[in-house]
């Protein structure tokens, strides 16, 4: 159980399009999803925390209207990379909590590469 | 800010021997704290937690250790495998609500065999 899936696992765009990665809980209410990016040999940064029905809340130096975050149900989140540029290549890591608790589960990581 | 972790560091051990994975961690108020496994690839993958009040909690052939005097939290690993061979994250989740999370650096391990 709790198992948390990313679609698409990859995906390669052109530097001005927009890019939409979705993320879902597959077998439990989700509360809280978590949006990570990681750079190749670097640690997971926390890019936002999206909350079902609300605004999601993004940390300092994020740039929220680059990054469109919407958790429309307690199974879905999905992250919108906006006008993607070459520098947001990345990996992009989603993750659930369990619904009010703190354990974390993780998607398998979308990886972004703009041209 | 979020720990961002430049340059992993990394730990060579042989096949069978025991591995230790150390972690400083910055926040005082953080009481629960996780080790992750990550392969290349692939999302961070659970191994084992710790509530802040403890000091040591073990699982299947891995233990955590925790020192709250000097925020220090370490994974130990026995016997270890190849297939154990991947980045290793401690996070910690500080006591402010929200469950938000917090990764430290990384070690990569290399396992020899």
């Amino acid at each position: 159980g709790a198992v948390v899936s990313q679609h698409p696992s990859w995906v390669i765009c052109k530097s001005g399009t927009s890019v939409k990665i979705e993320c879902r809980s597959l077998d439990f209410q989700a509360t809280t999803m978590f949006w990570y990016r990681q750079f190749p040999k670097q640690s997971l940064m926390l890019m936002a925390t999206s909350n079902e029905g609300s605004k999601a809340t993004y940390e300092q130096g994020v740039e929220k209207d680059k990054f469109l975050i919407n958790h429309a149900s307690l199974t879905l989140s999905t992250l919108t990379v906006t006008s993607a540029h070459p520098e947001d290549s990345s990996f992009y890591i989603c993750s659930a909590n369990l619904r009010f608790t703190d354990t974390q589960y993780f998607g398998p990581g979308t990886r972004l590469t703009v041209l | 800010g979020e720990s961002v972790g430049l340059h992993l560091p990394t730990l060579s051990v042989q096949e069978g021997d025991n591995s230790i994975i150390n972690c400083a961690y910055s926040n005082s108020a953080s009481d629960y704290f996780i080790w992750y496994k990550q392969e290349s690839g692939k999302g961070p993958q659970f191994i084992i937690d710790i509530r802040s009040n403890m000091d040591k909690r073990q699982g299947q052939r891995v233990t955590v250790l925790l020192n709250k005097t000097v925020k220090h939290l370490s994974l130990q690993i026995a016997a270890t495998q190849p297939g154990d061979s991947a980045v290793y994250f401690c996070a910690e989740t500080p006591n402010t609500g929200g469950f938000k999370t917090i990764f430290g650096a990384g070690t990569r391990l290399f396992v020899k065999a």
